[in-house]
């Protein structure tokens, strides 16, 4: 089916480690987002790529990095990760009548 | 800054009831009003909204958007316990950009 597909669903991760969500799209979108879900404060954008090749920063940057490596594909990375960063990470994609997300990345930080 | 404020943050119904979900949002760079409804896993489009005054339903949900005074209402009638969920209301600014508020908890008792 077409969609948001985001990879791992679950991870835990030590203090201090490093890893990569990855996102990837099949609907040919120039809109790519990461954001982070933590509760009571809704969903807060980490970066956004408006096209091929541009990233931005959003609310929540700081301790994240992000690479579009081309059109499908948005991968967000922790260089360092920190009990803070536990969260739930969604990958979404978006044309001007909607975005479409992936199914969420469940990371915690120990 | 852009900004995306939703009431109530949570609300307990019984079935059959009514309720209307509120939205406001700041003008900077507006370009369109999105409802998604959020269960278990990643948000589920709803409505788009770009002009005033002009309703989108869908069975029972509707939504209006009032940019004259920038809020817009989610209403559903006759709720049932599969309407439990959260709701979240975002800005779509220049850029395809997409500011989330902090969303709604419904819930719906049977």
């Amino acid at each position: 089916n077409a969609g948001v597909t985001q990879t791992p669903k679950f991870q835990v991760l030590k203090t201090g480690q490093s890893m990569t969500l990855q996102c990837a799209q099949d609907m040919n979108h120039n809109s790519m987002y990461w954001y982070r879900q933590d509760p009571g404060m809704g969903l807060r954008l980490i970066y956004y790529s408006a096209s091929e090749g541009t990233t931005d920063k959003g609310e929540v940057p700081n301790g994240y990095n992000v690479s579009r490596l081309n059109k499908r594909e948005f991968s967000l990375r922790l260089e360092s990760a920190a009990p803070s960063q536990t969260s739930v990470y969604f990958c979404a994609s978006s044309e001007p009548t909607e975005a479409f997300f992936g199914q969420g990345t469940r990371l915690t930080v120990v | 800054e852009d900004k995306v404020v939703q009431s109530p943050l949570s609300l307990v119904v019984h079935e059959g009831d009514t309720v209307t979900l509120n939205c406001s949002y700041e003008v900077t760079n507006f370009r369109s009003l999105l409802w998604y409804k959020q269960e278990k896993k990643a948000p589920t489009f709803l409505f788009m909204l770009t002009s005033s005054g002009i309703e989108k339903k869908s069975g029972r949900l509707s939504s209006i958007l009032d940019k004259k005074e920038l809020f817009s209402i989610l209403n559903i009638t006759a709720t049932q316990t599969g309407d439990s969920a959260v709701y979240l209301c975002a800005k779509e600014t220049s850029g395809s950009r997409l500011t989330f508020g902090e969303g709604t908890q419904l819930t719906v008792n049977p």
